[in-house]
């Protein structure tokens, strides 16, 4: 069974980068088919898509980031990673990463992790 | 606000049949697969309904999900209790991203 994990600061400073890192276990990456994402969900509030990419790097990005967002696989530890910058209070959010079949749907998420973005 | 649109909230009783709606337009539901997520409180969203109406596997056949031109449906029958939940619905879209609804409560009464 696939699963996923998100890890990372759950404190950021505004102006800030905010990085978080997804493992996956039980399974592999590698197959091109598969796209990796992330996505996110303010407290209260509804999912917000980030972007993904596949295992040879073809991404893409929700436009109003696409500025700030940057999502990149390691195929061989098996993890991908988000990186978002300059970071304001309206980043705060749970981030889910997600193996999506193909473009999409997500079919497999993580637990999610709470980000504050806070001085 | 979100590019799909779907009911704030709905509710009904136990054993009865509730429909959740998600209308979007040509660049997205119109030309692209609508999927269904349930997520409770505190716990990451699962997929419910992918390809307009295909369950994945575990996904009990209550519920059954529908397209027709810019809009999906969302049924659930036979509802339980524990069907008490916020649903999404999601789509890709012309843009080159993905989007979603603004999510629907239902509370089973």
């Amino acid at each position: 069974q696939l699963q996923l994990h998100e890890s990372g600061p759950g404190l950021v400073k505004p102006s800030d980068t905010l990085s978080l890192t997804c493992t996956v276990s039980g399974g592999s990456m590698s197959r091109s088919f598969y796209y990796w994402g992330w996505i996110r969900q303010p407290p209260g509030k509804g999912l917000e898509w980030i972007g993904s990419t596949s295992s040879s790097g073809s991404a893409y990005y929700k436009p109003s980031l696409v500025n700030r967002v940057t999502i990149s696989v390691d195929t061989s530890s098996n993890q991908f990673s988000l990186r978002l910058t300059s970071v304001t209070a309206t980043d705060t959010a749970v981030y889910y990463c997600a193996r999506l079949d193909g473009l999409f749907p997500p079919d497999y998420w993580g637990q999610g992790t709470l980000v504050i973005v806070s001085s | 606000q979100s590019v799909l649109t779907q009911p704030p909230s709905v509710s009904a009783a136990p054993g009865q049949k509730v429909t959740i709606s998600c209308s979007g337009s040509s660049s997205n539901i119109g030309n692209n697969y609508v999927s269904w997520y349930q997520q409770f409180p505190g716990t990451a969203p699962k997929l419910l309904i992918y390809d307009n109406d295909k369950r994945p596997s575990g996904i009990p056949d209550r519920f059954s999900g529908s397209k027709s031109g810019t809009s999906g449906t969302l049924d659930i029958t036979g509802l339980q209790a524990g069907d008490e939940a916020d649903y999404y619905c999601g789509t890709w879209d012309s843009s080159l991203s993905a989007v979603f609804g603004g999510g629907t409560k239902l509370t089973v009464l």
